[in-house]
């Protein structure tokens, strides 16, 4: 069964201190994992697709990596501006379009 | 651009009674997809579409139905609603099956 794991639940940082958001996926036959950003009453937004271990991509203060296992969020010197929950999907290889989501990390960032 | 509208915003049923969630995009997207998300939970797909005519369940369709008349519009049918069914909806497309979905505002449903 794929599932997606992701920690911690939440985390505190300071305005400027650098930390990084896990995601856990056992996946069979890895078709994309996506990261997205969800703030308090709207919808998911699109951050990353990643297809291959090894892959990376970047914006802004933003960097999504990949490995045959999990996903790594790295955000360096956040600003209060990004706290938001964010959310890790996987697309798998015996699922129609189905995105199996995780819980989320929520993410406060304190000036 | 608009992307992806849900109507209503906020509604509250009452057990039993019925409703449609109303999705519309202006991407020409051929994927469309209706998840929920209950608090702490992740989102879980509830029907999806590939196209006009087309559409398949997902993990929980249970309670549910919809259609897909036009490539604009996915809208979400709910039949005698219960309390379980309480949650925020989500509305969501895509141009293929594995690149960026785009999601709507959400519709909060509340079931008493």
């Amino acid at each position: 069964e794929d599932q997606v794991t992701q920690s911690p639940e939440a985390l505190r940082l300071q305005e400027g201190e650098s930390s990084s958001l896990n995601c856990s996926y056992t996946v069979s036959g890895l078709r994309g994992l996506f990261w997205y950003r969800q703030d308090p009453g709207k919808g998911p937004e699109f951050l990353f697709t990643l297809y291959s271990a090894g892959e990376e991509k970047e914006k802004e203060r933003l960097k999504a990596t990949l490995t045959k296992k999990e996903s790594f969020l790295h955000i360096t010197a956040p600003k209060p501006e990004d706290s938001a929950t964010y959310l890790c999907a996987v697309l798998g290889g015996g699922s129609q379009g189905n995105l199996i989501f995780g819980k989320g990390t929520k993410l406060s960032v304190k000036p | 651009n608009a992307g992806v509208t849900q109507t209503p915003k906020f509604r509250i049923l009452k057990i039993g009674q019925s409703m449609t969630l109303q999705c519309a995009q202006d991407m020409n997207h051929n994927y469309m997809y209706w998840y929920r998300q209950d608090p702490g939970m992740g989102l879980k797909l509830i029907y999806y579409s590939v196209g006009a005519g087309i559409t398949d369940k997902g993990e929980v369709p249970n309670g549910y139905n919809v259609s897909r008349s036009t490539t604009e519009d996915f809208p979400l049918r709910l039949e005698l609603a219960a309390p379980s069914q309480t949650s925020v909806y989500f509305c969501a497309s895509s141009n293929r099956e594995n690149t960026e979905a785009f999601f709507g505002q959400g519709t909060r449903l509340t079931v008493v």
